[in-house]
């Protein structure tokens, strides 16, 4: 079982859409959460942490569920700069290691 | 605004050279790392390093691969003998620790792509 698990699209969605991100893991004991944002060819960046209360950034939402190790992403009003790859990012540990584990990405296209 | 950079961009080599790609981390940043993804897969972790030395390492990071910070300012990933298994981009990172605020707040650089033929 892949430690991060997520749809891999590609989802197509008319600008102005909401579109929403799921992905799974498998570690119980994983301490932080991430969606990092990849452009093609390009280097991952980070888009936002999660939050076990959730946590907002503007049109961007992310949602943790530690019970069912579930971790969420909504992006409300599309834009077309929005088409990117996105990655679901588990830490393992607490401590600042760095060691990220990423999931496959989720490829998102939104159309004019 | 402050930046990873990486050297080369890409690199062409034969199989079984020896490679070595190069990072200039943020310059008050703490942790290096090197990150590798094979072309339409997952971004997979490589090495972590910290203090001068190794931290973390994966089962991916034999002993075909090493890891050096030979001055101030750059950090480098070295491989002895290329495979053709080793064609990647090769992504650089860097973060400031607890200075960040940052577990997982890392900056990653554009990437070395490598091919080996």
């Amino acid at each position: 079982r892949k430690e991060v698990e997520q749809d891999p699209g590609p989802f197509n969605v008319p600008e102005g859409a909401t579109v929403a991100f799921n992905c799974t893991y498998s570690n119980s004991a994983s301490q932080s959460f991430f969606w990092y944002r990849q452009d093609c060819r390009k280097e991952p960046k980070l888009l936002m942490s999660v939050y076990s209360s959730g946590n907002e950034d503007g049109r961007f939402t992310a949602q943790l569920n530690r019970a069912s190790q579930y971790i969420s992403l909504l992006i409300r009003d599309s834009k077309l700069s929005d088409s990117a790859t996105y990655l679901c990012v588990v830490n393992r540990r607490s401590s600042n290691t760095g060691k990220l584990i990423f999931g496959q990405g989720t490829t998102l296209q939104v159309k004019p | 605004e402050p930046e990873v950079t990486q050297t080369p961009s890409h690199q062409v080599t034969q199989m079984g050279q020896e490679v070595i790609l190069r990072c200039v981390p943020i310059s008050n940043h703490l942790y290096f790392y090197w990150y590798r993804q094979i072309l339409g897969q997952k971004v997979e972790f490589l090495v972590s390093f910290y203090n001068n030395e190794i931290s973390e390492k994966s089962e991916i990071f034999d002993d075909q691969f090493s890891v050096e910070r030979p001055d101030g300012s750059n950090f480098t990933l070295k491989i002895r003998s290329t495979k053709l298994e080793d064609s990647a981009m090769y992504f650089c990172a860097s973060s400031g620790g607890r200075l960040a605020g940052g577990t997982g707040e890392l900056f990653f650089g554009e990437g070395s792509r490598l091919t080996v033929l």
